[in-house]
Parts: structure tokens; sequence; C-alpha cells
């Protein structure tokens, strides 16, 4: 069954640091996903990602986040300068078509945190 | 502000009893519903999605949706302990958004 691959599973990093997220979705989806969990909390999304552009963004996708898809297969996360907060998990997810027909397939998660 | 909400639980159902699980929503316009599986430390797992009123079943998971009571449920029949997992309900943001709005989630604990 195809995957959403997403590496590191976990990544470690200093407070102030910048750090890329990166992603491999289904080789035929279109549409494209960053979510986050903080640790006991609710699955927020941050930004999605349709035909080279953002389409959507959240409040906490600030200027601190961008997102790539620097070639045919991989769709990255940066965060410029990371903060304390930014400690959670990290899901890539991607979807063939519209959330009607799909729903979205998910990644296994990077776990990042910022020390 | 759209709002999923559930019942954080834990919800502890004996093997092989029937788990119900709830969620209301806030947005009456909401057309579709998503119910996703989350083992601990793991990703989301779709489970199924429903858009009309009544009753989807699929396999031993059967979904509810009620629109003019805001009210989406997850039934599962034959619970097994392997179903101990928490369980997200989701509903996009906006009609024809792409983004997902989800519930805090349900723990659920299947006992043998």
């Amino acid at each position: 069954e195809p995957e959403v691959t997403q590496t590191p599973s976990h990544q470690v990093t200093q407070m102030g640091q910048e750090v890329i997220l990166r992603c491999v979705p289904i080789s035929n989806h279109l549409y494209f996903y960053w979510y986050r969990q903080i640790l006991g909390q609710k699955v927020e999304f941050l930004v999605s990602f349709y035909n080279n552009e953002i389409s959507e963004k959240s409040e906490i996708f600030d200027d601190q986040f961008s997102v790539e898809r620097p070639d045919g297969s991989n769709f990255t996360l940066k965060i410029r300068s990371t903060k304390l907060e930014d400690s959670a998990m990290y899901f890539c997810a991607s979807s063939g078509g519209t959330l009607l027909g799909y729903g979205y397939t998910f990644g296994s998660g990077t776990r990042l945190t910022v020390v | 502000q759209k709002e999923v909400e559930q019942n954080s639980g834990p919800l502890s159902v004996p093997e092989g009893a029937i788990a119900s699980l709830n969620c209301t929503y806030s947005d009456r316009g909401s057309q579709s519903f998503f119910w996703y599986r989350q083992y601990s430390g793991k990703s989301p797992e779709l489970i199924m999605f429903i858009y009309s009123n009544g009753d989807k079943e699929d396999g031993r998971f059967t979904a509810q949706l009620n629109k003019a009571s805001q009210y989406v449920s997850l039934l599962i029949r034959d619970s097994q302990p392997s179903d101990s997992a928490t369980y997200l309900c989701a509903a996009p943001g906006l009609q024809g958004a792409q983004k997902l709005v989800f519930g805090q989630g349900t723990r659920l604990t299947i006992n043998p």
C-alpha cells in the first residue's frame, strides 16, 4: 500500500536553530499538508499546498515557517528559528483529490524536540 | 471558528462489546466528517468518512451522522484489544476547504 514517508523520525535541535522536516508524499497525490500535534493536544493544521503554492495556512504558520516542493517528489517544512514551543510531532499528509472523496494519508511523523 | 468536540475519555469497553464514540460540531454547514484512529506515538490513520445523514458501515465500524443534532458517532462492533487507541473526529475547516479541524480525541481501551 502506498505510504507517505517522513524523515527524520526524531530531530533534536537547539533553540534558535533552523530545521527542515522532509516528506515524500504518495506519488500521484496532488494535495499536500503539514499538521502538528503537541504532546497530549489536538492535531492542528499548519498549511496546505496545491499546484506548487500554499492554498491555506493557519495562524500558527507565521513567518518562521515555510514550505517547499523542491522537486517532483519531496515536500519540506522549514522552521527558521526554532522555539521551545515548536516541540511537537509534525505530520505530513497527502491526498489524491478533494477531502470529500478521499480524506488524507498521514506520514509516520517527525518528533521535533527543541532544547 | 469551527469547533469539533469529543469526550476525551478514557472509555473502557469489554472485549466483544460495542464501543460507541461521539463527536459534536459547531458549524451547521459542515458536510463531511472523518474518523481517524491514532495509536500512541503514531500518526492518525483514516478509518472512514461520512457525508450523508444516516449510517455508513464498513466491516466492524459504523459511522452515524445526524446533521440536525450536529452529532456524529462511530460504533465499533465486536471490540478487540487491538482497537485500543485514541479516536479522532475531524471535519473540513470550511465548505470546500482542504484542511481538517480535529477534535481532541477519545481514548478507548478494550479490556480482554
